[in-house]
């Protein structure tokens, strides 16, 4: 059973250039998490969506960045401009239901973002 | 601000010793905690969890210890075995998903 898939794995960009991160959910999950890793801050929730629809985005750093979820099988994370202090990685990650109830976050395996 | 703390970045314990990592929180309204654990170039995977209504949840080397009152909790890991080596991330909530997550305790076992 295919668990959350994220692409690009890498990408290396130059300031100002537009990033897009992309998600596969688990088929069936109705939650979509966006996080950041960073040595700083560790994960970061970025922005949350339920059924498609993003209930908490408080965790964006700025207006640049933009998350979108089209449908219930895909998501995107767009930074635009992008600047060296967005280098991090993004992971996406999906549940069934309230995680406090069911179960637990299953994560993808991370877009490590580097720009120059 | 961090509302999950993990003050020790990384952890050296000796093969078939315990491991003890631990974790502070500031939030007295988080209800439900986590720890993950994350191998390089991998997602972060769940590993055990535990609700505010208990102090204690074991499954099998794995054990949570909640201690409400110090807004602390610990992952003991016994014995510990090479395999464990990852880093381990401690997270909380408040009965939603958003979810805070610490910055994460590299966990080394030496053979």
């Amino acid at each position: 059973d295919a668990g959350v898939i994220q692409s690009p794995r890498h990408e290396v960009t130059e300031m100002g250039q537009e990033v897009t991160l992309r998600c596969k959910p688990i088929s069936g999950h109705d939650y979509l998490f966006w996080y950041r890793q960073t040595m700083m801050r560790g994960l970061e929730l970025l922005i949350y969506f339920n059924n498609n629809v993003p209930i908490d985005d408080s965790g964006m750093p700025e207006d640049r960045f933009s998350a979108k979820m089209p449908n219930a099988s895909f998501s995107t994370l767009k930074i635009q401009p992008s600047e060296p202090r967005d280098s991090a990685v993004y992971f996406c990650a999906s549940s069934l239901g309230r995680v406090g109830g069911t179960g637990e976050l299953f994560f993808g395996e991370g877009s490590r973002l580097t720009v120059l | 601000d961090q509302q999950v703390k993990q003050n020790s970045p990384s952890l050296s314990v000796q093969e078939g010793r315990i491991s003890i990592l631990n974790c502070d929180y500031t939030n007295s309204m988080f209800d439900y905690f986590l720890w993950y654990k994350k191998y390089p170039a991998e997602g972060p995977t769940f590993l055990i969890s535990i609700s505010s209504i208990k102090d204690k949840n074991e499954d099998g080397r794995f054990t949570v210890f909640l201690n409400k009152s110090a807004k602390h909790l610990s992952l003991h890991i016994v014995p510990s075995q090479p395999g464990d080596s990852a880093v381990y991330f401690c997270a909380a909530s408040i009965t939603c998903n958003q979810f805070y997550f610490g910055t994460g305790t590299s966990l080394t076992v030496i053979p």
